[in-house]
């Protein structure tokens, strides 16, 4: 059966913090890796990952996958009040059917 | 522009109600078109996804069905709600195949 886990479930943090949050996975046919934030509503695309080792940066944010070890990080860097969201981790299979982390609830108090 | 638009954003219905939720996009033609479902405190799941019109797979078995009328609307359905089917749904696309967008959801409490 294919799933994504994520770790950990929820974290609180100070602004200014660095956070890392992660993400494991088991499927077949995997085609990509997705991390998307969801604050209230709809969640909003962050990054697509298909390539081993290959940083993608989008201001504080990061990510990086390994598909030897079959993971992927989250890197958030001088956290702000506006990060608090949970973050979902998700993989294409096929044809953007994904399989979705249950997210982790990233909480940054200032 | 491409944009995707979900309605109702809240609903509150009564068990053994019908239900019709409904998404269009606009400015494509012939998407891949999706419904997941988020329960509380839990991830996305993949309820039905739609290649044409028509076309309807389903991921899960379920109470739920969907239909796709036109080329660029996806319905969701139900004859009559259980109290399990409560959550956020979501409809999405993918612009060119790539990256799945969601619409703002819809979320539903059955009573």
């Amino acid at each position: 059966e294919d799933k994504v886990v994520q770790s950990p479930l929820s974290l609180v943090v100070h602004e200014g913090d660095t956070v890392t949050l992660n993400c494991s996975y088991e499927v077949t046919n995997f085609r990509s890796l997705l991390w998307y934030k969801q604050e209230k509503k709809a969640p909003t695309f962050l990054f697509m990952l298909t390539s081993s080792g290959i940083e993608k940066k989008s201001g504080r944010l990061s990510s990086i996958l390994d598909k030897k070890e079959l993971f992927s990080i989250l890197n958030i860097t001088a956290t702000q009040t506006g990060d608090s969201a949970v973050y979902l981790c998700a993989v294409d299979r096929y044809g953007n059917k994904l399989v979705f982390g249950a997210g982790t609830i990233l909480r940054v108090k200032s | 522009s491409q944009t995707i638009h979900q309605w109702p954003a809240t609903l509150v219905q009564p068990v053994g109600s019908p239900l019709s939720l409904e998404c269009t996009v606009e400015g494509t033609s012939n998407p891949n078109l999706y419904w997941y479902r988020q329960a509380a405190g839990r991830g996305l799941q993949l309820l039905f996804y739609s290649v044409g019109i028509g076309q309807i797979s389903s991921e899960v078995p379920q109470n739920l069905s969907a239909s796709r009328p036109q080329d660029r609307q996806f319905i969701l359905s139900s004859k009559k709600l259980l109290l399990s089917d409560s959550g956020f749904y979501l409809c999405a696309w993918a612009p060119g195949g790539m990256t799945l967008h969601f619409g703002n959801g819809t979320r539903l409490t059955v009573t």
